[in-house]
C-alpha cells in the first residue's frame, strides 16, 4: 500500500532563508510524486511532479524536489523564502495503473520578515 | 489553462437536509475526484470517476453519492447531512495516467447546522 509522511505540520522560516519540507513515501513500485500549494481559500495547485528521468525536479515559484529512491524521500526546497510562499504543502504519491492519489496531511509554511 | 469549477463557495445547510455538490471541468478529462479536506488529516478521498456514468469509492464513501451523467460534470451528493459532513470539498480532475497532475477547484465550505 502506498503511503505519504509529511514531517512536521507546522515550519517557519525567515524570509530570505532556505526553505526545506520534508517527504518520504511508501510504494511498492515505482512512484510518481507530486508537491502541491495551497494558498488561502484556495484549492491546491502543482508545483511540480516526477514522472521518470532526472532525479532533481524543478518546479514553479523557484521551488525544487530531489527524488532519492534510496531513502523514499522527495523533500521540497527553495533557496530562499519569500513572504508569498507562504501557504500549505502537500506531497502526494501515484503509481502506474492507479487512479488513486494518495495526499500526505500537509505542511504550513509561514515566513517572518 | 485547466479550468475546474465548484458551483458554490460557501454553504451552510441544516441536518437532514440532502446537499449538493457540482464540479465542472473544461478540459474533456476523464477522471474526476472528490475529496474532502480537514486539519491536520489532509485529503481525503471520498469518490472518483474514470468515465461518464462509472464511479468508484474512495476512502470514506458513507454519507455520500455521486453521480456522472455527463463527462464534464461529477456532482457530489449528502443523501442526509450530519454535522460531521462539515468541511472543505474539492474537486479535481485528471487527464489518463497515473503520471498526470491533478487539477482542483477552489473548494466548497460546507457547514451544516
Amino acid at each position: 500500500a502506498q503511503s505519504v509522511t509529511q514531517l512536521g505540520s507546522h515550519v517557519s522560516v525567515s524570509e530570505g532563508a532556505l526553505v526545506l519540507l520534508r517527504c518520504n513515501y511508501s510504494s511498492s513500485v515505482p512512484p510518481y510524486l507530486f508537491w502541491y500549494v495551497q494558498y488561502p481559500n484556495q484549492g491546491l495547485q502543482l508545483l511540480l511532479k516526477y514522472t521518470t528521468g532526472a532525479t532533481l525536479v524543478k518546479g514553479i515559484n523557484g521551488f525544487e524536489a530531489e527524488f532519492k529512491k534510496s531513502e523514499t524521500s522527495f523533500h521540497l526546497t527553495k533557496p530562499s523564502a519569500h513572504m508569498s510562499d507562504a501557504a500549505e504543502y502537500f506531497c502526494a504519491v501515484s503509481n502506474t495503473g492507479g487512479f488513486k492519489t494518495i495526499f500526505g496531511a500537509g505542511t504550513r509554511l509561514f515566513v517572518k520578515a | 489553462d485547466v479550468k475546474v469549477t465548484q458551483s458554490s463557495r460557501y454553504l451552510v445547510k441544516r441536518t437532514g437536509e440532502k446537499v449538493f455538490l457540482e464540479c465542472v471541468q473544461d478540459m474533456d478529462h476523464e477522471n474526476m475526484f472528490w475529496y474532502r479536506q480537514d486539519p491536520g488529516l489532509g485529503l481525503r478521498l471520498i469518490y472518483f470517476s474514470y468515465d461518464v456514468k462509472m464511479k468508484e469509492k474512495g476512502d470514506i464513501p458513507e454519507g455520500y453519492s455521486v453521480s456522472r451523467e455527463k463527462k464534464e460534470r461529477f456532482s457530489l451528493i449528502l443523501e442526509s447531512a450530519s454535522t460531521n459532513q462539515t468541511s472543505m470539498y474539492l474537486c479535481a480532475s485528471r487527464g489518463d495516467g497515473a503520471g498526470q497532475p491533478q487539477h482542483f477547484g477552489d473548494g466548497t465550505r460546507l457547514s451544516i447546522l
